[in-house]
């Protein structure tokens, strides 16, 4: 059973909308993360939490920002989304440094029209 | 030359057919997850090794820390199991994990 879930799942947008991706996890994880994953294309991290109010950017260039104000809840927002910003977009957290197990959220497929 | 790499990059068998995906790192890692992810889906973690074997009941991961190399092996395949096969590893004490690009499998009846 999935610990960690994202909402929606599906979102279709106008170009300029401002957006917040949800992404919550009940295990009590410090660390988790946002990757961007186009069809068939590798996962790019575009940002990533150690532990509440730590955020940092991640390998990908992005226009997102993110926050951490609980330790469960990490969402992600499109200040203007545009169609460069259609996406999937998947949450992780992961149990501790190094050797953790990792758990992914089923994503939120974005277009933006 | 990307630090994970993955062989093969599609793989097409037949029901019942014994499956190997191949991983090779060139960092060093604390260590290795193999992932799976239906088309449209999230990903699942099968795995993680950072020694020896593990064996979940129709897969089993090995790795081998000396040569930087872990296999993914399914035995009696299936046509759900389907899916891209991902190998990713951690390195040190950084959360981050650095992927590999996967693996496409497709089973047929």
């Amino acid at each position: 059973e999935a610990d960690i879930y994202q909402t929606p799942r599906y979102l279709v947008i106008g170009t300029g909308k401002k957006i917040t991706l949800e992404c919550s996890q009940t295990m009590g994880h410090d660390k988790m993360y946002w990757y961007q994953q186009d069809p068939g294309m590798e996962l790019h991290l575009i940002h990533y939490s150690y532990g509440v109010n730590s955020t940092e950017k991640g390998d990908l260039s992005s226009e997102s920002t993110v926050s951490r104000i609980r330790t469960e809840h990490f969402p992600l927002t499109l200040e203007s989304a545009r169609p460069s910003h259609t996406s999937q977009y998947l949450c992780a957290s992961s149990e501790r440094a190094g050797i953790g197990f990792w758990y992914f959220g089923p994503g939120t497929r974005l277009t933006v029209t | 030359k990307n630090e994970v790499e993955q062989s093969p990059q599609n793989l097409t068998a037949q029901e019942g057919e014994f499956i190997t995906i191949n991983c090779s790192y060139s960092v060093g890692i604390s260590a290795l997850h193999w992932l799976q992810q239906h088309p449209g889906g999230g990903i699942v973690s099968l795995f993680m090794l950072s020694s020896g074997k593990k064996k979940h009941g129709r897969l089993i991961a090995t790795i081998n820390i000396q040569e930087k190399h872990s296999s993914l092996h399914i035995t009696a395949s299936h046509p759900r199991d389907s899916a891209v096969y991902i190998c990713a590893v951690s390195t040190g004490t950084a959360s981050k994990l650095t992927f590999g690009t996967g693996t496409r499998l497709q089973v047929t009846l």
